[in-house]
């Protein structure tokens, strides 16, 4: 089966630094994104790791290690409007690319 | 260039009821998918489209769901006979070969009751 966890909530501060870990079981693995949803919104973009490493893309950076099933997204420098929920979620290939998305990380920052 | 395109955003309707959401995706996307998102959760996939084939739907429930792309481009996707448990948003979302992000529409909020 396929299994995504992360974690259901976190709160962090206004200028700081914030890591939202993701761990996978999949039967395939083509590729880990991170989706950025604010309530009643659409989620929207936010990164694409198909390597092991380290991608960067201004405040927002993201981690995959395959071997280990993991990755992190990194959100630096946070802002008000960075309260949302974080969607990690997998493509497990298979000649369908439909993905299996986490439960979603409600991430709240505080002034 | 225009985003992903659904209607109608809300929707009630009484259990047993009958109900269908339209989606418009990106001009020139060939894939289309349909996932539902119940409150608290993460998007689950129910079916994706290649052009007007469908290429994977086993995780939409056939008996009261169904879902068509005529002519390969916009798509309806239908329940029926609805249940409470049907509650929730159904996203569309559509992406072009060789990107590899999709591209989600606003969604429709369904409430059955």
């Amino acid at each position: 089966g396929q299994n995504i966890d992360q974690p259901t909530e976190m709160t962090a501060t206004e200028g700081a630094i914030v890591q939202i870990n993701c761990t996978y079981q999949t039967s395939g693995f083509n590729g880990l994104f991170w989706y950025q949803q604010h309530a009643g919104e659409a989620p929207t973009f936010l990164s694409y790791n198909v390597l092991d490493g380290l991608e960067e893309k201004g405040r927002f950076s993201s981690f995959l290690s395959r071997s280990k099933g993991y990755s992190y997204l990194l959100l630096k420098e946070l802002q008000m409007k960075d309260s949302a929920s974080y969607l990690c979620a997998v493509d497990s290939g298979g000649g369908a690319d439909g993905l299996t998305f986490g439960k979603g990380t409600h991430l709240i920052i505080q002034p | 260039e225009a985003g992903v395109a659904q209607s109608p955003r809300y929707k009630i309707i009484e259990k047993r009821q009958s109900v269908a959401f339209w989606c418009n995706p990106i001009s020139g996307h060939a894939t289309l998918y349909w996932y539902q998102q119940i409150l608290g959760q993460g998007p689950k996939l129910l079916i994706q489209f290649q052009n007007n084939g469908v290429v994977d739907d086993s995780q939409l429930p056939k008996d009261r769901f169904s879902a068509e792309r005529l002519k390969g481009v916009d798509s309806t996707l239908k329940i029926q006979p609805a249940k409470l448990e049907d509650s929730a948003v159904y996203l569309c979302a559509s992406n072009s070969r060789g990107i590899a992000e999709a591209f989600f529409g606003q969604g429709t909020r369904l409430t059955v009751v």
